[in-house]
């Protein structure tokens, strides 16, 4: 079958540091999305990596490891308003999404 | 740009009635259209897609029947919840791609929260 795993919640200060990691199995691979989502609102799409590597956009960074089926989503220095839902979502070789359950990140002051 | 509008924002109904919610692309041309349903605290379930000319393709577990999709444009897609139960009542969000297989990125509506009373 076809998984995703992230942790179900984390906790951060501001100004800090946090790396939510996802690991997936998938009936092929056309690429990997993370998304954020604030309660009540519609996901917003932060990052997509479709080969090895890092990617850096501002304070959020996204890496991938196709041969380990692994990804991370970095955040940093936090901001109260980075409290929200962060989706990985992987795109399988029929370009299906397939969703994970989504790490809530609480930011403390 | 890459600006997807749903309408309405909210809608609350009688059980048994009819609710229709449109999704619209309003500055790009959207090949494919997905409709998603999300039930508090759960992730984004996928519930059809539908390319523009051709009839939606349902997920397992959802009914064709109760919820009509239609993807009569480029720009314009519709989700109707035929006789709505309070079962039915959840957050419906619908999303557009250009369908250009270099960039799959999804552009997300602001959702519909859909009451059945």
């Amino acid at each position: 079958g076809q998984n995703i795993d992230q942790p179900t919640e984390m906790t951060a200060t501001e100004g800090a540091i946090v790396q939510i990691n996802c690991t997936y199995q998938t009936s092929g691979f056309n690429g990997l999305f993370w998304y954020q989502q604030h309660a009540g609102e519609a996901p917003t799409f932060l990052s997509y990596n479709v080969l090895d590597g890092l990617e850096e956009k501002g304070r959020f960074s996204s890496f991938l490891s196709r041969s380990k089926g692994y990804s991370y989503l970095l955040l940093k220095e936090l901001q109260m308003k980075d409290s929200a839902s962060y989706l990985c979502v992987v795109m399988d070789s029929n370009y299906q999404l397939i969703w994970g359950a989504g790490t809530k990140l609480i930011i403390k002051p | 740009g890459a600006v997807v509008s749903q309408h309405p924002s909210w809608v609350i109904c009688k059980s048994g009635t009819s609710v229709k919610i449109e999704c619209r692309s309003l500055d790009f041309q959207a090949t494919t259209m997905f409709w998603y349903r999300q039930f508090p605290k759960q992730s984004l379930m996928l519930m059809a897609t539908s390319n523009e000319g051709s009839k939606a393709t349902y997920e397992q577990g959802v009914e064709k029947d109760k919820f009509l999709i239609n993807h009569a444009s480029l720009t314009l897609s519709t989700l109707t919840v035929t006789s709505a139960h309070p079962e039915d009542s959840s957050f419906y969000i619908c999303s557009a791609s250009p369908g250009d297989r270099e960039s799959y990125e999804q552009y997300f509506g602001p959702g519909t929260r859909l009451t059945v009373t």
